[in-house]
């Protein structure tokens, strides 16, 4: 079973400071990764799909990348704002379903 | 676009008592899954539809949960009887491909809040 597993389990940063986040998984038979945002108390947010062919895919301040060869996935967030507080969450599809990871919290400090 | 649409936001209710959750997926998608939220499991694919058919269900954790997709712009997951282990958000998604597809990517609604006492 597809296991994915989101280190740090929280980030605090200050205003402006660029940042990572990892994603890991065990099964490199995926069909695409997404990233999302959860806020508190709501949906999530989809950010960016990579799909299995592809290496990265970048969408304003976000750049993903996706290495299936090590099992790793990395969310990029360039001069963080207070804003972009909130639970990162990376997604894998295999043939039958979507494995998520347990998430990041970050909080970016005004 | 509206997104997807989930209804109640809150639900709380009595053990024993049946809950229906509901969800309007965005106009167009082919696919729609249902997904549970606890803090100790995280987010767990329940199950999901394509094009109205249940493709796979093993998620559902009990024959207390059953889920239906009478048409493409709805569907309903029931909880009969309820337990207050059942306690979760409930989220609905959708998509224009299916699982299984590198472009299946998943929209998700805002959930469902259910609390059994």
């Amino acid at each position: 079973k597809q296991e994915v597993t989101q280190i740090p389990a929280a980030l605090s940063v200050p205003e402006g400071e660029n940042l990572v986040l990892n994603c890991s998984f065990t099964d490199s038979a995926i069909y695409n990764l997404q990233w999302f945002r959860q806020d508190p108390g709501k949906g999530l947010t989809s950010l960016l799909l990579i799909q299995s062919s592809q290496r990265e895919q970048t969408s304003g301040r976000l750049n993903a990348s996706l290495d299936k060869s090590s099992g790793r996935s990395t969310l990029y967030i360039a001069a963080s704002q207070p804003g972009d507080s909130a639970t990162y969450l990376c997604a894998l599809t295999g043939a039958n379903n979507l494995f998520f990871g347990t998430g990041t919290r970050l909080t970016v400090i005004p | 676009d509206a997104g997807v649409i989930q209804s109640p936001r809150h639900e709380v209710t009595e053990m024993g008592q049946e809950v229906t959750l509901r969800c309007k997926p965005i106009s167009g998608h082919n696919s729609l899954f249902w997904y549970r939220q606890t803090m100790m499991r995280g987010l767990e694919l329940l199950i999901y539809f394509n094009n109205n058919v249940p493709i796979d269900d093993s998620g559902m954790p009990e024959d207390r949960f059953s889920a239906k997709m009478p048409n493409a712009s709805f569907s309903t997951l029931k909880i009969q009887p309820s337990e207050p282990r059942d306690s979760a958000v409930y989220f609905c998604a959708s998509s224009l491909t299916a699982m299984g597809s590198s472009y299946n990517e998943q929209f998700f609604g805002p959930g469902t809040r259910l609390t059994v006492l």
